[in-house]
């Protein structure tokens, strides 16, 4: 079974502080981490994604993300926010069984910039 | 950039009544998957469709579900009978192959509220 925890319902950080949006997971296998973000009315867009190459991953937007399994950690940091950045984020882990791949969210962290 | 594109944005039904929500794929791709988002609650995986069938199911796919490919670019969800519990937003995903890193792309969604 795998599973993602989003330590996080809601952050906020002022416009140009750093940004962590953390994330715990658990796998049976070496897994695939994924974060997704969600602007309002819109669908759900890839950021970055690990897949067993460097555990530092590095996304769109200057999202990136690092894999540490001794933590089983994949949190989401951003040297400086920008108002943009307002949007629900979403860690997901995968597990693909023939081809098919299946994702489990996490329940997802609301991201606000204050001005 | 090419786009899943997901058709109505918004449909009102009443309980009892079928809908049928629309997705089209990104033209290339093999596997198509839809996910549910209950307003305040995680993305959950609904079913994957490779090769004219589904590849995978989850619990929540009961008889009252349905998908189907009904020509080359279309893939539909039909609920057969409407829940006020169906009540949410469906996102359709596609991906190019299965065995390669390619992520998912997920159209913008479908709110369905059903009444």
């Amino acid at each position: 079974a795998q599973s993602v925890t989003q330590l996080d319902s809601h952050v906020s950080v002022s416009e140009g502080t750093p940004v962590l949006l953390r994330c715990n997971y658990s796998s049976s296998y070496s897994p695939s981490l994924f974060w997704y973000v969600q602007h309002p009315n819109k669908g759900l867009q890839l950021l970055l994604k690990y897949t067993s190459a460097a555990t530092l991953v590095k996304g769109i937007n200057g999202f990136e993300a690092e894999f540490k399994k001794s933590e089983t950690s994949f949190h989401l940091t951003k040297p400086s926010a920008h108002m943009s950045d307002a949007a629900e984020y979403f860690c997901v882990v995968s597990h693909s069984n023939f081809g098919n791949e299946k994702l489990t969210f996490g329940t997802g962290t609301r991201l606000t910039i204050i001005p | 950039e090419p786009e899943v594109t997901q058709t109505p944005s918004h449909q009102v039904t009443q309980m009892g009544q079928e809908v049928i929500l629309r997705c089209v794929p990104i033209s290339n791709h093999l596997y198509f998957y839809w996910y549910r988002q209950i307003l305040g609650q995680k993305v959950e995986f609904l079913v994957s469709f490779y090769n004219n069938e589904i590849s995978e199911k989850s619990e929540i796919f009961d008889d009252q579900f349905s998908v189907e490919r009904p020509d080359g670019s279309n893939f539909t969800l039909k609920i057969r009978s409407t829940k006020l519990e169906d009540s949410a937003m469906y996102f359709c995903a596609s991906k190019r192959q299965g065995t390669d890193n390619s992520p998912l792309h997920f159209g913008n969604g479908t709110r369905l509220t059903v009444t």
